[in-house]
């Protein structure tokens, strides 16, 4: 099993849709958890870290749920220019290791 | 913010050849710096973790007398791909982690092209 797990997609989506993208990790010592995203040929960036309490960004929420161990990044209002690779990330432990899901692709089209 | 430059950004070299790809921390330093390597519609796999003044430490399955990483300052660490090969081809991006903000910063990788 993959210690993250992402369905790789891909979504397509009209502009203005929201988008809701999931992910599953397996290491329960897990401590810190982010949204990377990455353009075709690019190194991925990063979009937001997330919290247990939730937190958001502008059109973007991000949610933790420990007890499933479970990340989501919900887009809302999408853009075209969101178009993207959005990659789960977790750090392995206290090892400082960042372990990166396969990655949700997400297409806007106008 | 904090900023890693990677160099070179893409290489073709040929088949048999040494490759070495730097990653430098700008702004800050960084006893910690970790290699990806990314195959096309594949996510990053973490090849190593780089410790500045020790021995780096590999993940399983990745060869440490092909892939050779060297740490020597708070700054930079280098990572040589010796006798390249054509499945060596990737992508390579290097990360380092900010202690004092605690932040991962990447590089903007390097594209190898082993012919």
């Amino acid at each position: 099993r993959k210690e993250v797990e992402q369905d790789p997609g891909p979504f397509n989506v009209p502009e203005g849709a929201t988008v809701a993208f999931n992910c599953t990790y397996s290491n329960s010592a897990s401590q810190s958890f982010f949204w990377y995203r990455q353009d075709c040929r690019k190194e991925p960036k990063l979009l937001m870290s997330v919290y247990s309490s939730g937190n958001e960004d502008g059109r973007f929420t991000a949610q933790l749920n420990r007890a499933s161990q479970y990340i989501s990044l919900l887009i809302r209002d999408s853009k075209l220019s969101d178009s993207a690779t959005y990659l789960c990330v977790v750090n392995s432990g206290n090892t400082g290791k960042l372990i990166f899901g396969q990655g949700t692709t997400l297409q806007v089209k106008p | 913010g904090a900023v890693v430059s990677q160099h070179p950004s893409w290489v073709i070299c040929k088949s048999g050849t040494s490759v070495k790809i730097e990653c430098r921390s700008l702004d800050f330093q960084a006893t910690t710096m970790f290699w990806y390597r990314q195959f096309p519609k594949q996510s990053l796999m973490l090849m190593a973790t780089s410790n500045e003044g020790s021995k780096a430490t590999y993940e399983q399955g990745v060869e440490k007398d092909k892939f050779l990483i060297n740490h020597a300052s708070l700054t930079l660490s280098t990572l040589t791909v010796t006798s390249a090969h054509p499945e060596d081809s990737s992508f390579y991006i290097c990360s380092a982690r900010d202690e004092v903000h605690y932040g991962y910063t990447f590089g903007s990788g390097t594209r190898l092209t082993v012919v």
